[in-house]
């Protein structure tokens, strides 16, 4: 069985500060993908980003950077100089095995950026 | 950029009504999935749908719930007879997997789904 755990409910910082959200993930195959999703409070979701167990480089995409690290089954995500666009609901999702597979989620993590 | 569109962006629907909700895939897409978020939840796993056929479903996906393809573009997620808990937003999601090892599925904006 597959999980994925976030276990930041809600992570509130002043804007400019930098905030890393946290997720680790359980799963049994070797071949894998890890995802980042932002939900704003319109409801849809976002892609941000997709990584695949075989590639363990570090990404940076502006002031956003993630960690991915077989080692603790860890994908964590930073948000460098935050800013108040960047309150969302982020959700770490994984898939493995075939593509009819449906993506697990995790709970997601609330960031309030505050002005 | 093609992108997926669902409707209706809200659904209002008594107790015990069916209910279908639309999804249009990306057009060269091969797989399709829906997905239901319960307010403040998070995101989980439906159904998934390839070939004409259901692929996988989740323990979510009883008897109540089926999905069609009844045409080359819409996708649909039929709920025969509402219940309260069934009050979440779902989402339609496609992908292609003849682009090799991305695995990514592209989401729809979601419908609204409250059951009075």
């Amino acid at each position: 069985a597959q999980k994925v755990t976030q276990a930041q409910t809600e992570i509130s910082v002043v804007e400019k500060e930098d905030v890393t959200l946290d997720c680790v993930y359980e799963t049994r195959d070797t071949t894998y993908y890890l995802f980042w999703y932002k939900q704003p409070p319109s409801g849809e979701l976002v892609f941000l980003i997709r990584r695949n167990s075989f590639d363990e480089q570090n990404e940076i995409s502006g002031r956003y950077s993630w960690n991915f690290q077989k080692s603790t089954s860890s994908f964590n995500f930073t948000i460098t100089a935050s800013q108040v666009v960047d309150s969302a609901v982020y959700f770490c999702a994984l898939i493995s095995g075939g593509g009819a597979d449906g993506l697990t989620f995790g709970k997601g993590t609330h960031l309030i950026i505050q002005p | 950029e093609p992108e997926v569109t669902q409707t209706p962006s809200h659904q209002v629907t008594q107790m015990g009504q069916e209910v279908i909700l639309r999804c249009v895939p990306i057009s060269n897409h091969l797989y399709f999935y829906w997905y239901r978020q319960i307010l403040g939840q998070k995101v989980e796993f439906l159904v998934s749908f390839y070939n004409n056929e259901i692929s996988e479903k989740s323990e979510i996906f009883d008897d109540q719930f089926s999905v069609e393809r009844p045409d080359g573009s819409n996708f649909t997620l039929k709920i025969r007879s509402t219940k309260l808990e069934d009050s979440a937003m779902y989402f339609c999601a496609s992908s292609d997997l003849r682009v090799a090892g991305t695995y990514e599925q592209y989401f729809g904006p979601g419908t609204r789904l409250t059951v009075t």
